[in-house]
């Protein structure tokens, strides 16, 4: 079945930039997505990614998708204490009324 | 514009109580409306979800089940709780040509 794959745990230093990567199965996949998660609150859509691209950037966010490999990142440049989160890889496909989460990569941020 | 409303935010039950959790989405019609439980430090698990009035899935067999009365109000139900279902519950909906799903925010479940 789909499965999506991160890494758990990141930590950064203030100002760097943050390299958050994702592995996913469904080669259908049709859509690409980042959530972001603050502590005790829902999930908020960063951003989002069609499979027939390669790169989004918008803002300090930069999305790459490699599709031949499955595999997408989101790049955090200049990451600010406010970035600390949880940030959540997902994909789905155009039929699909279900979207397919990853278990969430912890971004810490340390002075 | 679209909202979705979760409550309460935070609940405190004991064990083999009843559970109902509520979530209604208001500005669009016939969403796909979903459960989720996210336990303490891991991912999302998808519990429920319904593309419409009466219509539910369940993708994990449990203790729970959920409801879609009306159409944009969804409701998650247990006779008896366990303390594994304690967790963090989140809402969310998402329709047709809106890229993406939206979340409500949350109610922290915990069984003592």
């Amino acid at each position: 079945g789909e499965d999506v794959e991160q890494s758990l745990f990141l930590s950064v230093r203030e100002g760097d930039s943050s390299v958050i990567n994702c592995t996913y199965t469904d080669s259908s996949s049709t859509y690409l997505y980042w959530y972001k998660q603050e502590p005790g609150a829902g999930l908020q859509l960063l951003t989002y990614i069609f499979s027939n691209m390669d790169m989004k950037q918008d803002q300090r966010l930069t999305v790459l998708l490699n599709k031949k490999d499955k595999h997408l990142s989101l790049r955090i440049a200049d990451t600010q204490t406010g970035d600390s989160a949880i940030y959540f890889c997902a994909e789905s496909t155009s039929s699909a009324s279900k979207i397919i989460f990853g278990s969430g990569t912890r971004l810490s941020i340390r002075p | 514009s679209q909202t979705i409303h979760q409550w309460p935010a935070t609940l405190v039950q004991p064990v083999g109580s009843p559970l109902s959790l509520e979530c209604t989405v208001e500005g669009t019609s016939n969403p796909n409306l979903y459960w989720y439980r996210q336990a303490a430090g891991r991912g999302l698990q998808l519990l429920f979800y319904s593309v419409g009035i009466g219509q539910i899935s369940s993708e994990v067999p449990q203790n729970l089940s959920a409801s879609r009365p009306q159409d944009r109000q969804f409701i998650l139900s247990s006779k008896k709780l366990l303390l594994s279902d304690s967790g963090f519950y989140l809402c969310a909906w998402h329709f047709q040509g809106v890229t993406g799903y939206t979340f409500g925010s949350g109610t922290r479940l915990t069984v003592v």
